[in-house]
């Protein structure tokens, strides 16, 4: 079974560029959650979908982030216009139910560095 | 905003020996407790879901207990190896999806 996958890897991008993070989740898993490293700090969740809905996104930290999950598969993450403070590494993570034994499988994450 | 914290910060310890770490979180509103063991560039790899005060699970070399009372989980490494170097995470759930990670403890196994 193909584990939660992110592209790109890694990406450096000036302040105020756009860029657009995107995960694939494991087939079959409705529950889709993003969630953002900056160095030396916790990781922070940013917002859970259900399959296409937004189920929290309480997380985020600003109207220059937008998740979308189309068709309930793959999400996409843009940051537009990137600031220095969004550096970090973003995290997708999957799950097939919500219940408290499920755990949420991650990705290896993309490291954005901005400029 | 939900407090949770990693001891220590870092750590370096000899091949063999046996090592353990902490995570604190709030004693109220307790959900799940969960471990990740995550190496750099890779994807974080879950270790323990813990549920139930007074839980201990294992996986091989690698134990963990749980006090939901007091608010804290340890992990135990026995007779650690180069290849458990890593950033031990703990994430701390309340309820529904949102997990609150502590900062990691990072393992460096010298051989």
């Amino acid at each position: 079974e193909a584990g939660v996958t992110q592209f790109p890897s890694h990406s450096v991008i000036e302040k105020g560029q756009t860029v657009t993070l995107r995960c694939d989740p494991i087939s079959g898993h409705d529950n889709l959650y993003w969630y953002r490293r900056v160095m030396g700090k916790e990781i922070k969740f940013l917002l859970h979908f259900v399959k296409e809905s937004k189920q929290d996104e309480s997380g985020m930290p600003n109207n220059r982030f937008l998740a979308e999950r189309t068709g309930g598969t793959y999400s996409t993450l843009k940051v537009q216009p990137a600031e220095l403070e969004d550096s970090g590494v973003y995290f997708c993570a999957s799950s097939q139910d919500s219940a408290v034994t499920y755990e949420q499988y991650f990705g290896p994450g993309t490291r954005l560095t901005v400029t | 905003i939900l407090n949770v914290e990693q001891s220590p910060q870092s750590l370096h310890v000899q091949e063999g020996d046996s090592t353990n770490f902490t995570c604190s979180f709030p004693s109220s509103n307790f959900y799940a407790l969960h471990w990740y063991r995550w190496e750099t560039a890779k994807s974080p790899e879950a270790l323990f879901v813990m549920t139930l005060n007074g839980d201990e699970k294992k996986k091989g070399r690698i134990s963990a207990t749980l006090n939901t009372k007091e608010g804290y989980s340890y992990l135990y490494i026995k007779g650690s190896q180069p290849e458990d170097s890593a950033t031990y995470l703990c994430a701390f759930r309340v309820s529904g999806n949102q997990f609150y990670f502590g900062t990691g403890t990072s393992l460096t196994v010298i051989p």
